[in-house]
């Protein structure tokens, strides 16, 4: 079956823009998380879906950043004013539940690169 | 708080050679380990997780990691290693609250050389 997509799967924009990342989790995985990975900071956190809310935001490194999840399925995550710090991967990983040992299954990355 | 650290940054062993993959981690409620690999531009795939029971587990591709509370540690192992399995590898605990989040290492590059 089909594994987590995310889209584009490259963008480079300049410095102070806003951009969208887009990922389309596996059928049926109620649990979203988004991570970024980056060279000076490895990989984080940044938020986690159950279903269409965020219970937990705590990785968003600041108001810049949002996310949304609509239908229990696709999300966006959403960078305004972006700096160069914010260049990195962005990846999306989703799986059936937030239960503990769940696997994640994770997307290919988004590289977003701010000039 | 949970953190993972994994010694070595870059570790490089020749084909057939043994694979060892250090992971140490620190968790204030039983931890449930993961390690994954990730593959140049490529997401991260799971290799192999404990979450209770034999501390012994086996993945894919050959590999399996053995934990120690003792020693807190979670290292990856494969006997002998292939050309294929040149990648970065991630070793990871689970977030002890509700969300099931992930709490990374900074990662090992391994370099099989021929």
């Amino acid at each position: 079956g089909a594994g987590v997509s995310q889209s584009p799967s490259n963008k480079v924009t300049e410095k102070g823009k806003d951009v969208e990342l887009r990922c389309d989790p596996i059928s049926g995985h109620t649990a979203l998380y988004w991570y970024r990975q980056s060279l000076g900071q490895g990989l984080e956190f940044l938020i986690y879906f159950q279903g269409n809310s965020a219970p937990d935001k705590s990785g968003l490194p600041s108001d810049r950043f949002s996310a949304e999840r609509t239908g229990g399925s696709v999300s966006t995550l959403t960078i305004q004013r972006t700096q160069q710090e914010d260049s990195a991967v962005y990846l999306c990983a989703s799986s059936l539940g937030g239960q503990l040992g769940n696997e994640q299954f994770f997307g290919p990355g988004t590289r977003l690169t701010v000039l | 708080a949970q953190s993972v650290t994994q010694l070595g940054s870059h570790v490089s062993v020749s084909e057939g050679a043994l694979v060892l993959l250090r992971c140490n981690y620190s968790s204030s409620v039983p931890p449930y380990l993961f390690w994954y690999v990730q593959y140049p531009n490529q997401g991260l795939q799971l290799l192999l997780k404990y979450t209770t029971g034999a501390t012994l587990v086996k993945g894919i591709n050959g590999f399996e990691a053995e934990f120690k509370k003792s020693e807190t540690s979670f290292h990856l192992t494969k006997p002998s290693a292939h050309m294929s399995d040149a990648a970065e590898y991630f070793c990871a605990v689970r977030n002890g609250g509700a969300t099931n989040k992930l709490i990374f290492g900074t990662g090992t590059l391994l370099a099989v050389q021929p």
